[in-house]
């Protein structure tokens, strides 16, 4: 089985400062990851997605997110955070072909951006 | 409407209360996922159906739990004789068909089970 961890529980910074959310899985073959995005008394929405092809897929808002298969790792990234980027960030990993299923979130991370 | 929709928003029931939980998912959506939000916390894994049945149980945490899907469609999360544990937020998600290009998940608003 998949597993997903994500390396900051809570992440402060000032506004115009990089940001970037480390995403790391396990799993043995191909896979699906995300980025999913929760902002405060919202519900969670897509953020970005990797399926295949280039391994540095932009999404909204800014972010983008590269894919090192050596690594195993799937890093959220944006060069200059808002005060409205505050919110709580949730990669997740699904396992290519499987049809939907046993898709995997890891524990999140929540980012507050200080205006 | 466009998305899943969620009902109840909130719910405050007493402990040893049963609880219903309501989704309805994207229409043409055949997968369809419940997941468990505590404060603090990630998105706890409950169950997922495929249709009306339920490949992965997995996450169901006790026999109080249960879920349905009937029609392909709506979802119900049935919680019984609930414990102060169960309090959290219950997520509902669906994905777009089987082979479908994308299995982006699109969630619902959630509801807020508080058990008193």
């Amino acid at each position: 089985a998949q597993s997903v961890s994500q390396h900051n529980h809570h992440v402060i910074l000032s506004e115009a400062a990089s940001l970037e959310l480390g995403c790391n899985y396990s799993y043995g073959g191909t896979v699906n990851l995300f980025w999913y995005v929760q902002y405060p008394g919202q519900h969670l929405q897509l953020l970005l997605k990797y399926f295949s092809g280039d391994p540095l897929v932009k999404g909204i808002k800014g972010f983008e997110a590269e894919f090192i298969k050596s690594k195993f790792s799937f890093n959220l990234r944006k060069p200059s955070v808002q005060w409205s980027d505050t919110a709580e960030y949730f990669c997740a990993v699904t396992p290519r072909g499987n049809y939907g299923q046993n898709f995997v979130f890891g524990p999140g991370t929540r980012l507050s951006v200080l205006p | 409407g466009a998305g899943v929709s969620q009902s109840p928003s909130n719910k405050v029931t007493e402990k040893g209360k049963d609880v219903e939980l309501r989704c309805d998912p994207i229409s043409g959506h055949t997968a369809l996922y419940w997941y468990r939000q505590s404060l603090g916390q990630g998105l706890e894994f409950l169950i997922y159906f495929q249709g009306n049945s339920a490949p992965d149980k997995s996450g169901l945490p006790s026999d109080r739990f249960s879920a349905e899907r009937t029609g392909g469609s709506v979802s119900t999360l049935t919680i019984q004789r609930t414990q102060q544990e169960d309090s959290a937020v219950y997520l509902c998600a669906s994905t777009s068909p089987r082979g479908g290009p994308s299995y982006e998940q699109y969630f619902g608003p959630g509801t807020r089970l508080t058990v008193t």
